[in-house]
């Protein structure tokens, strides 16, 4: 049973350059979340989208900063022309439903460290 | 603004005895309290949770205790292990909806031998 998977790793851009980080939520999950941790904090909350549609993004940069999560494949957050302070780890999570239900939670994948020279 | 606050970065223990962390919030109206683990280069793993009727939880070697009359979580591992080295994050769902996470900053815990 696979995890909530992530890739890249890691990814270096230059600033102005775009950035495409990729998540696929465990099997059987339809809810997806992003945080971002920059360094030395906790993990700050993005945005929470379902399939095709974007449920809470009130953690969102106005700017740059996008997500999707379509009907095929993974979701996607994307931040055009990055800057310095773009650089972060980005982590996504996903749980099966909405709501607090026995042991379901959000359950992590292992984060892409994005650097902007 | 600091709604979940963990003030101390750091907590060194030895093995076999007891590790507590602790985590203070603002907002009374909290529903739902959480607690992760985080290792270097990898994602925070659910570690136990507890919501705001009860007042302990209690998983193997973790407890989580609420006092909510202090608005004070804390995390209590018995005993500690070399490999309950790690970042410790409690988080809070503001909305009782499951749906967005709010972190404290962590505590990084260090079990010696």
């Amino acid at each position: 049973n696979a995890g909530v998977m992530q890739n890249p790793r890691h990814l270096v851009r230059r600033r102005g350059q775009e950035a495409r980080l990729r998540c696929s939520p465990m099997k059987g999950h339809s809810h997806v979340y992003w945080y971002r941790q920059l360094p030395e904090e906790g993990l700050k909350f993005m945005v929470y989208l379902q399939k095709e549609n974007i449920i809470d993004e009130s953690g969102m940069p106005k700017e740059r900063f996008s997500a999707e999560f379509p009907k095929e494949g993974p979701s996607i957050l994307r931040i055009q022309q990055v800057v310095r302070g773009d650089s972060a780890a980005y982590f996504c999570a996903s749980s099966s439903e909405q709501g607090w239900s026995g042991t379901d939670t959000q359950y992590f994948g292992p984060g892409t460290r994005l650097t902007v020279l | 603004d600091q709604q979940v606050k963990q003030n101390s970065p750091s907590l060194s223990v030895q093995e076999g005895r007891i590790s507590i962390l602790n985590c203070d919030y603002t907002n009374s109206m909290f529903d739902y309290f959480l607690w992760y683990k985080k290792y270097p280069a990898e994602g925070p793993t659910f570690l136990i949770s507890i919501s705001s009727i009860k007042d302990k939880n209690e998983d193997g070697r973790f407890t989580v205790f609420l006092n909510k009359s202090a608005k004070h979580l804390s995390l209590h591992i018995v005993p500690s292990q070399p490999g309950d080295s790690a970042v410790y994050f409690c988080a809070v769902d503001k909305t009782g909806t499951a749906s967005k996470l709010t972190f404290g900053t962590g505590t990084r815990l260090q079990v010696t031998l």
